[in-house]
C-alpha cells in the first residue's frame, strides 16, 4: 500500500461525457502528479501540482484540467471524452516539489477509464 | 518522440538466473534514472535509482548500471525469483538546480516472467 488513494478504480462512460478522477496523496506529501497510461504505452506525464499550485505541465489535452485543493487532494477533470481517452490514469505523490532526494514518486493503484 | 525506450517488450528467465532489463534514452539533459516495478492491478512501485554522477548502484539483488556515453542503462536482478515477475518501467528526469521536479519520462515497460 503506497498510501496514495485514487477513486474511482473503474469508470465506464460514453463519448462526449465528463468525468472527475480523485486522488488523495500520502500523508505529508505536498506534490501530486497525474500520469496517463494508454494500452501498451508507458506512463505519460500530464501535470504536477505542488502545495496547491501548478508546477509542471506535460502532454495534457485542453479538454483535461486538474487542481489541487487546500487539503492537498487533487482532481483530474476529463471532458468531451473521446474513445482515445480510454486509459489508466495514475496519481502519484511526493513529499517535496519533485522527490528531490531520490526522485521517488509513490503511485496510487490507478483509475481505469473506459469510454464507449 | 520517445525519449526513453525499452526495446524488449518481454523477457523470460529461469528462476535463479540473472535477469537483465535494458533501457535507452535520447535526452542528454536527463540526469536521474529510476526503475519501477508494476504488478497487475497495482500502481508502479519504486525499485532503484541512479544519479548521472554514478555508473552503478546496488540494492540487494538489484543493480542498475548507467553508461552515459551510450545513453544506456540496465537493471540486473540476481538471482531472479518468481515473485519478480512483473512489468518493469525505466524512467528518467532532468533536474534543475539540483532538484528533480518529478516530471518522470517513462519507457514502455518490459514484462519479466521468471519461471520456477
Amino acid at each position: 500500500d503506497s498510501g496514495v488513494t485514487q477513486t474511482p478504480k473503474h469508470l465506464i462512460t460514453a463519448t462526449g461525457q465528463r468525468v472527475t478522477l480523485r486522488c488523495s496523496p500520502r500523508s505529508g506529501d505536498l506534490s501530486v502528479y497525474w500520469y496517463q497510461q494508454s494500452l501498451d504505452q508507458g506512463l505519460q506525464f500530464l501535470i504536477q501540482y505542488y502545495n496547491g499550485e501548478e508546477r509542471a505541465k506535460g502532454n495534457i489535452l485542453e479538454r483535461f484540467s486538474a487542481q489541487q485543493f487546500p487539503d492537498l487532494h487533487s482532481e483530474l477533470n476529463l471532458s468531451s471524452l473521446e474513445l482515445g481517452d480510454s486509459a489508466l490514469y495514475f496519481c502519484a505523490s511526493s513529499v517535496d516539489g519533485g522527490g528531490a532526494v531520490t526522485g521517488e514518486l509513490f503511485f496510487g493503484e490507478g483509475s481505469r477509464l473506459t469510454v464507449l | 518522440d520517445q525519449q526513453v525506450k525499452q526495446n524488449s517488450p518481454s523477457l523470460s528467465v529461469q528462476e535463479g538466473r540473472i535477469s537483465i532489463l535494458n533501457c535507452d534514452y535520447t535526452n542528454s539533459m536527463f540526469d536521474y534514472f529510476l526503475w519501477y516495478k508494476k504488478y497487475p492491478a497495482e500502481g508502479p512501485t519504486f525499485l532503484i535509482s541512479i544519479s548521472s554522477i554514478k555508473d552503478k548502484n546496488e540494492d540487494g539483488r538489484f543493480t542498475v548500471f548507467l553508461n552515459k556515453s551510450a545513453k544506456h542503462l540496465s537493471l540486473h536482478i540476481v538471482p531472479s525469483q518468481p515473485g519478480d515477475s512483473a512489468v518493469y518501467f525505466c524512467a528518467a528526469s532532468a533536474s534543475r538546480g539540483g532538484t528533480s521536479y518529478g516530471k518522470l519520462t517513462f519507457g514502455q515497460g518490459t514484462i519479466l516472467t521468471v519461471h520456477p
